[in-house]
């Protein structure tokens, strides 16, 4: 399955800033996913977008799916050090058995107090 | 249930060394799955299960790894003579059998917290 392209790699903000990650896809998704992994820790599972224009919010978070369901975003507003880590996304690789998730290679958000 | 557990957090091998390493799901999952991540990038897939059966694995695997699952429910994965360039972060996930429908939620990974691995 065809990775999907997370841009930008690194984001350095001062805490307070907001912050905005993409995924990008040169097909059209089922679905995606957000993780986040902490410095040192495993990836945890923050949303999942099915819907074309999908808008969901958990609480300074908010995620979008495309209309074309080919990009998505995770947006952080006022930002703060507990939000330190790569956040990855990850789509459904429907190619083989329907199963296995593609992550991208994640942007890692680094907050400066 | 404390989630999905692995064995083990850390190890050392020499080049050319046998490694196994253990996966316990959480219970209700019936799938799982192996990742591979190297630092600065994200997990890469590597096989997963449904039950006891192997149902994918990426070509990145090579013939030195093996995957069991024997009674659907633990898994083991080994690395046979292994190389240098195998040292990384491997991480098992389960997930409940995805539902039909689009909106079911399906095939949200919950992670171990990995098995680091240096190859000398």
């Amino acid at each position: 399955g065809q990775q999907v392209m997370q841009i930008p790699q690194y984001q350095h903000v001062q805490e307070g800033e907001d912050f905005t990650t993409y995924c990008n896809s040169s097909t059209t998704l089922s679905n995606i996913q957000w993780y986040k992994q902490r410095p040192g820790g495993h990836p945890v599972f923050l949303i999942q977008l099915v819907k074309s224009g999908e808008v969901k919010k958990q609480k300074r978070l908010t995620f979008q799916f495309g209309e074309a369901k080919k990009n998505s975003s995770l947006h952080i507003t006022a930002t703060q050090t507990t939000d330190v880590g790569t956040y990855f996304c990850a789509r459904t690789d429907y190619g083989g058995s329907q199963g296995n998730l593609i992550f991208g290679k994640g942007t890692k958000l680094s907050v400066k107090p | 249930d404390t989630g999905v557990s692995q064995d083990p957090r850390h190890k050392i091998t020499k080049r050319g060394q046998n490694v196994t390493f253990r996966c316990d799901p959480i219970s209700e999952h019936n799938r799982l799955y192996w990742y591979r991540q190297t630092l600065g990038q994200g997990p890469e897939f590597l096989t997963y299960f449904q039950n006891e059966a192997q149902l994918e694995k990426s070509r990145l695997l090579s013939d030195r790894f093996s995957a069991e699952r024997p009674k659907g429910s633990f898994s083991t994965l080994e690395i046979q003579r292994t190389e240098q360039g195998d040292s990384a972060m491997y991480l098992c996930a389960s997930s409940a059998r995805p539902g039909w429908g689009s909106d079911s939620g399906a095939n949200v990974l919950t992670f171990g917290a990995g098995s680091r691995l240096t190859v000398l």
